[in-house]
């Protein structure tokens, strides 16, 4: 069975700071990770996500993440937080060739401080 | 683009009604699925549909049922509103095949509140 693991419920970081939103997993098999993010009142919409091939991919809105094989993680980053960056954000993991039903961590909400 | 598209972005039913949460995609996706999002619980998957007229239970179906058609549209349904469903509702859509990397496209959410 799969796991995701968000630490921290909540971040908080200054606007212009480093954003780093950490998240590990649980799998037989090396996973397809994702992550998501949700604005207010809004639905999910992917980020970046890792399938295979280059361990640093980068998404929409100036995130990246790296899938580290060894440490069983696929932590979020940002160099600069902008206000607009304020949302939860949902780590996810689903196994290839598996069940297409992904297993979501609990979330991270993203606070930014001016 | 890619689309999903909710019935209703916010509700107000009263205990007892039956409720009707449609839900429909424009990617011909074959895989579709509602969750609930409650504060701190993150999201669970209350039902989910590989196909037309398929269903499978998730995590959460106590009090639920749903209906999928169309390929387009998968519907949850609220046979007897409570209290305790009063929740958001998300729905979302994703491609299927073996080397399908099943990124899920989710539509705006409806927020039920039940009185």
């Amino acid at each position: 069975a799969q796991s995701v693991t968000q630490l921290g419920s909540h971040v908080s970081v200054s606007e212009g700071a480093l954003v780093l939103l950490r998240c590990n997993y649980s799998s037989s098999v090396p996973p397809y990770l994702f992550w998501y993010v949700q604005y207010p009142n809004q639905g999910l919409q992917l980020l970046l996500k890792y399938t295979t091939g280059a361990t640093l991919v980068k998404g929409i809105n100036g995130f990246e993440a790296e899938f580290k094989k060894s440490e069983t993680s696929f932590h979020l980053t940002k160099p600069s937080a902008h206000m607009s960056d304020a949302a939860e954000y949902f780590c996810a993991v689903t196994k290839p060739g598996g069940s297409y039903i992904p297993t979501f961590g609990r979330g991270t909400s993203l606070i930014v401080h001016p | 683009d890619v689309k999903v598209t909710q019935s209703s972005r916010y509700l107000v039913k009263r205990t007892g009604e039956k409720v009707f949460l449609e839900c429909v995609q424009d990617m011909d996706h074959e895989n579709m699925f509602w969750y609930r999002q409650d504060p701190g619980l993150g999201l669970r998957l209350i039902y989910f549909s590989y196909d037309v007229k398929m269903k499978e239970k998730g995590d959460i179906p106590e009090g639920y049922s749903v209906s999928r058609e169309k390929k387009e549209r998968f519907s949850l349904i609220l046979e007897s509103a409570s209290t305790n469903q009063t929740s958001m509702y998300l729905c979302a859509s994703s491609l299927t095949g073996v080397n399908a990397p099943y990124e899920q496209y989710f539509g705006p959410g409806t927020r039920l509140t039940v009185t």
